[in-house]
């Protein structure tokens, strides 16, 4: 039981560059978010998906996008990257609504 | 929308000394709450929640308080340890709702 896997750990763009963060989930949870750690800033929520072919957008969304169409898999796509996207990106997974989360341990994500 | 501030953004405390954060949160719907540890390069991991409908809980020796007319709640570590050194943030999230919003973090130190 692997919990959440995120790849990749870390990765490094360039300004305008595309690209897709993974993250995985086995352990048959409905609920799945993505979630940007700063510095002095905490988590802030990017999206969440409620199920397959449901998301939604949380509190910073704009220059991400994602798609649910398994339980399992919550990709995170960043359509060209800016500076401003450097960060640790976290996804998580939960049962229920009002139920912990259970995270992947990060990628971290520089933008030149 | 839901708004939680945490205090304070760092605490250094002797081993075995007893260590207080404190959040304070916006909107009054929100009624679970959760507490996170994250170590250095991993993602957070659930210490201790809390339900509206609770007061107070404990475990070992993490206890969590919840004051829901003045809208705060609490983590108390007691007989602190080197390895409760981390980062510790609150969070809250509403009834019914899947949007968990998390305070900016207090970083402990617990000196031996």
């Amino acid at each position: 039981n692997a919990g959440v896997t995120q790849t990749p750990k870390f990765q490094v763009l360039k300004t305008g560059q595309s690209m897709t963060l993974q993250c995985a989930q086995d352990m048959n949870h409905e609920y799945m978010s993505w979630y940007r750690q700063d510095p002095g800033m905490g988590l802030r929520l990017i999206h969440y998906s409620v199920g397959a072919g449901i998301t939604d957008q949380g509190e910073v969304p704009n220059g991400y996008n994602v798609s649910r169409s398994t339980t399992e898999d919550f990709p995170l796509r960043l359509l060209s990257a800016a500076p401003s996207q450097t960060s640790v990106y976290f996804c998580a997974s939960s049962y229920a609504l009002e139920s912990p989360l259970h995270f992947g341990n990060g990628t971290r994500l520089t933008v030149t | 929308g839901e708004n939680v501030e945490q205090h304070p953004s760092t605490l250094s405390v002797q081993e075995g000394d007893s260590a207080v954060i404190k959040c304070t949160y916006s909107d009054s719907a929100s009624n679970y709450f959760p507490w996170y540890k994250q170590e250095l390069g991993k993602g957070p991991q659930l210490i201790i929640d809390i339900r509206s409908n609770v007061g107070e809980k404990k475990d070992q020796r993490i206890a969590v308080t919840l004051n829901k007319t003045a809208k705060h709640f609490s983590l108390h570590i007691t007989e602190t340890q080197p390895e409760d050194s981390a980062v510790y943030f609150c969070a809250a999230s509403m009834s019914g709702g899947f949007k968990t919003i998390f305070g900016a973090g207090t970083r402990l130190f617990v000196k031996a």
